[in-house]
């Protein structure tokens, strides 16, 4: 079975610094790995993606997120944190040798400070 | 391009009630999935459609059902309501299911929040 965790309810960081929001997963097959961000009552919103290629992924709002498969690890990083990234983000998997049923993380609350 | 749309965004409803929720897809998006969405247990699958069949469904008991239709709108109904069932319930569309040009990625509707009194 396929599983995906994320270690850190919550994570504050100042405004300004660079932040890490943290994910581990585990599949059988070949993972597609995803996150999602979600701002207080909405749904939510795809972040950026690894299929295949280059581990290190660009998505959307200066977001990055580092595919490492020794340690099944995707963190989310963005260099320089501001007040409005401050929501609630996911991260999800897919198994693409299995069911392709998403599995999502419990989330993390991340507060940026001003 | 019109995004993913739920309706209703609210609704309260009394247990032993049954309730349908609607999703519209983003044009030309054939695939759409349901998510229940507690404080308590995340994000859970629901079920995923594509083309009117159900391709997937998740571990859910058979109070949930759902269906699509031709223009690929999708309901999902839940039936003798119990108090466990409040919830955020979030559709999303994508373009294409596993194995057909698949991408991954899901595009969310706002959500549908349940609240069972």
């Amino acid at each position: 079975a396929q599983s995906v965790a994320q270690p850190e309810d919550q994570v504050n960081v100042a405004e300004g610094n660079p932040l890490t929001v943290k994910c581990t997963y585990s599949v059988s097959g070949n993972p597609y790995l995803f996150w999602y961000v979600q701002y207080p009552n909405r749904g939510l919103q795809f972040l950026l993606k690894y299929i295949t290629g280059d581990n290190l992924v660009k998505g959307s709002y200066g977001f990055e997120a580092e595919f490492n498969k020794s340690q099944t690890s995707f963190h989310l990083k963005k260099p320089s944190a501001l007040v409005s990234d401050s929501a609630l983000y996911f991260c999800a998997v897919r198994d693409m040798g299995g069911s392709y049923i998403p599995t999502f993380g419990r989330g993390t609350s991340l507060i940026v400070h001003p | 391009k019109a995004g993913v749309t739920q309706t209703p965004r609210y609704l309260i409803k009394t247990r032993g009630q049954q309730v349908t929720l609607s999703c519209s897809p983003i044009s030309g998006h054939r695939s759409v999935s349901w998510y229940q969405q507690t404080p308590g247990q995340g994000l859970q699958f629901l079920f995923e459609y594509f083309s009117e069949t159900q391709k997937n469904k998740g571990n859910f008991p058979g109070r949930f059902s759902g269906r699509q239709f031709s223009n690929s709108r999708s309901e999902m109904n839940v039936s003798t309501l119990e108090l466990g069932d409040s919830a955020l319930y979030l559709c999303a569309s994508s373009s294409n299911p596993p194995g057909q040009g698949f991408t991954g990625e899901l595009f969310f509707g706002e959500g549908s929040r349940l609240t069972v009194l």
